[in-house]
């Protein structure tokens, strides 16, 4: 079955430091690759998607690419602010296109420190 | 933006109590989910809904049910609690569509089982 690995951290770095996140994930057909973020106290929200291979997702710095070859879809940011302190999962679509639910990683507790 | 909304941000209850935890979404969504959430487990899946009165068992529906009498409207119950169902409980919603449809998440239930 499809399953999604990701470091589980705590990932601490200082403000403005370079931030990688590595995805990596095991599915049957091309599904779509999803990373969330978890504020505290919040529920999950969509920070960014690919849907294809060689896709690139962006949203608020952060990017993340969706290498076919390497089964991977890393989260990368160029400089963290302390507002990205959260926790990051990595999602994997349903293969076959319906209706079943994402599979997701454990997810990475990001700690961005002044 | 689409809003996915849980009755209760916390709740207590006892061994063998019988549970609800309602979810309802405003963006006329097809799909809605349940995901449970634990330290070190992520997110599993407990159900899934594709229309009204249709549902799908996720990967761990054990010990759990759910009704879906409207579009708008989710439920989760537990027939009887135990204390393993201690847990956060997110539920979400997606449009139909396929694997690259987001899903989208209410804020949680902390529910504690006592």
């Amino acid at each position: 079955g499809n399953s999604v690995t990701q470091m589980e951290g705590p990932v601490t770095l200082s403000e403005e430091a370079f931030l990688t996140i590595n995805c990596t994930y095991t599915a049957t057909g091309y599904p779509s690759l999803f990373w969330y973020v978890q504020y505290p106290g919040e529920g999950l929200q969509l920070l960014l998607k690919a849907t294809k291979a060689d896709d690139k997702g962006s949203n608020k710095g952060f990017e993340a690419t969706y290498r076919k070859e390497t089964t991977s879809f890393h989260l990368e940011k160029g400089s963290v602010q302390v507002s990205d302190s959260a926790v990051y999962f990595c999602a994997l679509g349903p293969s076959g296109g319906g209706a079943d639910g994402l599979t997701f990683g454990k997810g990475t507790h990001l700690i961005i420190q002044p | 933006d689409v809003k996915v909304t849980q009755s209760s941000r916390y709740l207590v209850k006892r061994t063998g109590e019988k549970v609800f935890l309602e979810c309802v979404q405003d963006m006329d969504h097809e799909n809605m989910f349940w995901y449970r959430q634990d330290p070190g487990l992520g997110l599993r899946l407990i159900y899934f809904s594709y229309d009204v009165k249709m549902k799908e068992k996720g990967d761990i529906p054990e010990g759990y049910s759910v009704s879906r009498e409207k579009k708008e409207r989710f439920s989760l119950i537990l027939e009887s609690a135990s204390t393993n169902q201690t847990s956060m409980y997110l539920c979400a919603s997606s449009l139909i569509g396929g694997s690259n449809q987001p899903q989208h998440f209410g804020d949680g239930t902390r529910l504690s089982i006592l």
